[in-house]
């Protein structure tokens, strides 16, 4: 089946600095990807959807500026938290949708990143 | 009222046992419905996807979708201990829409 990754699978920070998360479709072409954000015993909440080779989509009350999103090929989407604060420690996860022909427009997650901020 | 309505939990049921995890929605446009398994600090996991209305199985897994009730429905038999963890429901109208995820319900398979 089609498998994600993320990386870091877990970051402590201070307060202030910047962290980045990789997201990777390994066996398959995601021209799509999502970004969510996940609070203990909590559902998904969709922070944005990230297209290849153009600017990602945010979900309301999501800051662009502050969760900087790159989706520079079609197998790699990068999430950049800017000047983290302890609000910010979360569980984060992508997912990536493979496209037919090839694929069954079917959302697969990664593994999640948990980021704690100091 | 939130689009997806899901009973949180936690649910606890014997090993062996049948099981069944539910979700309502509101959107009458939602046509793709999917039930994914979350353990504990790992992301969600696909288990079943079903298109409009109609029965599913896959294993000891099967999937309900009743349109005109916009009622879903996952059923685990012989359920075993393995299978303790988080349940979530999503669904969109399309295939390129975004998920519309229900809050998850916790279960737990005792031994």
């Amino acid at each position: 089946g089609a498998v994600v990754s993320q990386h870091p699978s877990r970051v402590i920070c201070k307060s202030g600095t910047s962290v980045k998360i990789e997201c990777r479709s390994l066996d398959f072409q995601a021209t799509t990807m999502f970004w969510y954000r996940q609070f203990p015993k909590k559902s998904l909440m969709l922070m944005a959807t990230s297209n290849e080779g153009s600017k990602a989509t945010y979900e309301q009350g999501v800051e662009k500026d502050k969760f900087l999103i790159n989706h520079a090929s079609l197998t790699l989407s990068t999430l950049t938290v800017t000047s983290a604060h302890p609000e910010d420690s979360s569980f984060y996860i992508c997912s990536a949708r493979d496209r037919p022909p090839s694929g069954t427009d079917t959302q697969y997650f990664g593994p999640g990143t948990r980021l704690t901020v100091l | 009222q939130k689009e997806v309505e899901q009973d949180p939990g936690p649910l606890s049921v014997p090993e062996g046992a049948i099981v069944s995890l539910n979700c309502t929605y509101s959107n009458s446009a939602f046509q793709y419905f999917m039930w994914y398994r979350q353990y504990s600090r790992k992301g969600p996991e696909l288990l079943m996807y079903t298109y409009s209305s109609g029965n599913k199985e896959d294993g000891r897994f099967t999937a309900q979708v009743d349109k005109s009730s916009k009622y879903i429905s996952l059923f685990i038999r012989d359920s075993q201990p393995s299978d303790s963890a988080t349940y979530l429901c999503a669904m969109s109208a399309t295939r390129a829409q975004k998920l519309v995820f229900g809050q998850g319900t916790r279960l737990t398979i005792n031994p």
